[in-house]
């Protein structure tokens, strides 16, 4: 069975870090691209950053390029997304998703959610 | 970077046919994927490949798209399909590969 476990909700100061993991279960890494998909309070959904299946092909969306930092490990099956110089509009709840093998690019499994505060 | 459009909401009644459009600029030219989010869970991915319905989904849920206009049609509505619902594609080439939509809440009467 697939799941997707991320890490708790954290409070970050503006122009604080903060890590944010997701650790999956019923697959590994290996195998898969994943992604991060933000949602801000009552907004749809945004795209992030991605990793690829060989832990290359690493991209983000403009708003958060050089600021934020996706990884994995492999020992620990675990992918990261390190939040640098966090601004207001940053807030919201992170999504790890995996991306799906096929050609479609799209996000078949999806975890629960990091809830990310920013404030001073 | 490319823009998809949905209403922000769509109210219908227990029984009846909900539509829920998603704009873009020659949309039909590109593959259109459906997600299903209720209040406080995570999206689960419902339709790929603009009608393809993911194993376990009903079939009350299609999808269609053509032109500038993907279409999600929920059949006979029920009260447990009140929810958030995204288009997202794939925009190949651009610094912005991955888009969605703003979402439409699906109101059930």
């Amino acid at each position: 069975q697939v799941q997707l476990v991320e890490s708790g909700g954290v409070v970050v100061h503006p122009g604080g870090s903060q890590r944010l993991s997701c650790a999956p279960s019923g697959f590994t890494l290996r195998s898969y691209g994943m992604h991060w998909v933000r949602q801000a309070p009552g907004k749809g959904l945004e795209w992030v950053a991605v990793i690829g299946y060989d832990g290359n092909n690493i991209n983000y969306v403009d708003s958060v390029r050089g600021r934020f930092t996706i990884s994995r490990d492999i020992s620990k099956n675990t992918l990261f997304l390190q939040l640098n110089s966090v601004r207001a509009e940053d807030a919201g709840l992170y999504f790890c998703a995996r991306g799906s093998t096929s050609a479609a690019h799209n996000f078949d499994w999806w975890g629960h959610g990091s809830l990310v505060t920013v404030s001073s | 970077s490319f823009v998809l459009t949905q209403p922000p909401s769509v109210s219908v009644a227990p029984g009846a046919t909900a539509r829920i459009t998603c704009g873009g600029n020659n949309i039909g030219s590109k593959s259109v994927h459906w997600y299903q989010q209720k209040p406080g869970q995570a999206p689960v991915l419902i339709i790929s490949y603009d009608s393809d319905r993911r194993s376990g989904i009903p079939e009350r849920f299609s999808g269609s798209n053509s032109g500038n206009t993907a279409t999600l049609t929920i059949s006979s509505v029920e009260a447990g399909d009140e929810a958030d619902y995204h288009c997202q594609v794939w925009n190949f080439g651009s610094a912005h590969p991955y888009v969605f939509g703003n979402g439409t809440k699906v109101t059930v009467l």
